[in-house]
């Protein structure tokens, strides 16, 4: 059973700020690794899809690397729209999510 | 543009047995994807329940298999789930939600709006 962590669990920075969310799993995933971004009260959305391809619509500031069991999702200059609860996601093997890492403002 | 909705009781009582169906519109059920219930307790993280093709193959989450059952009707355009004997650790937000594509390890990519199932008596 594959588990996921990610750090840290919670950040605050401010609008222009580059933020990295880090995510690691337990065994090598080798890049089936996808991201999300959930605000309150809504349903999660796909942002980053086999480790560092990006989904339709999403901007370019989103990005993500990693291969193997580290990852990242990169945000290169946060956006008011951006404060919100970031997960990561293995399909490797039963989908498992991380615990999730809340971004919210300074 | 996918959309799905969820729809079904939100109460339940303890023991008793949770109903949902995901309604899919701007697109068939039939096409090359998988369709999956994602649950959330309020507060907590995302757990995947399982996982249907229109085939009618199924995937369970290891930990809710002995509990889950989901179904496809195409005639309706829609998936349905059955989990159980109930408690009020089951109390979520039920998503549905579409794989990108038939693929394995294929990400969501259309999530539905979600719904609250409470668990009490």
């Amino acid at each position: 059973d594959i588990q996921m962590t990610q750090s840290p669990s919670s950040l605050s920075a401010s609008v222009g700020d580059r933020v990295t969310i880090t995510c690691r799993a337990s065994q090598s995933i080798s890049s089936y690794l996808n991201w999300y971004q959930q605000k309150p009260g809504k349903a999660p959305k796909l942002l980053i899809y086999a480790a560092s391809s990006l989904q339709s619509g999403v901007p370019s500031r989103f990005s993500g690397s990693g291969s193997g069991t580290d990852f990242t999702l990169t945000i290169s200059s946060l956006q008011p729209e951006d404060f919100a609860t970031y997960y990561c996601q293995q399909s490797y093997s039963t989908p498992r999510f991380g615990p999730g890492t809340k971004v919210d403002i300074k | 543009q996918v959309q799905l909705q969820e729809s079904g009781p939100g109460l339940v009582k303890p023991s008793g047995t949770l109903s949902l169906t995901c309604a899919v519109s701007g697109g068939s059920i039939s096409s090359s994807n998988w369709w999956s219930w994602v649950r959330q307790p309020p507060g907590k993280g995302l757990e995947w329940i399982g996982e249907i093709y229109h085939s009618g193959s199924t995937n369970y989450n290891p930990s809710l298999k002995s509990r889950v059952t989901i179904s496809v009707d195409k005639s309706k355009n829609q998936f349905s789930l059955k989990l159980s004997s109930v408690t009020a650790a089951d109390t979520a937000v039920y998503y549905c939600a579409r794989a990108k594509d038939v693929a394995v390890a294929s990400p969501f990519d259309y999530w539905g709006q979600g719904t609250l199932v409470t668990v009490s008596s």
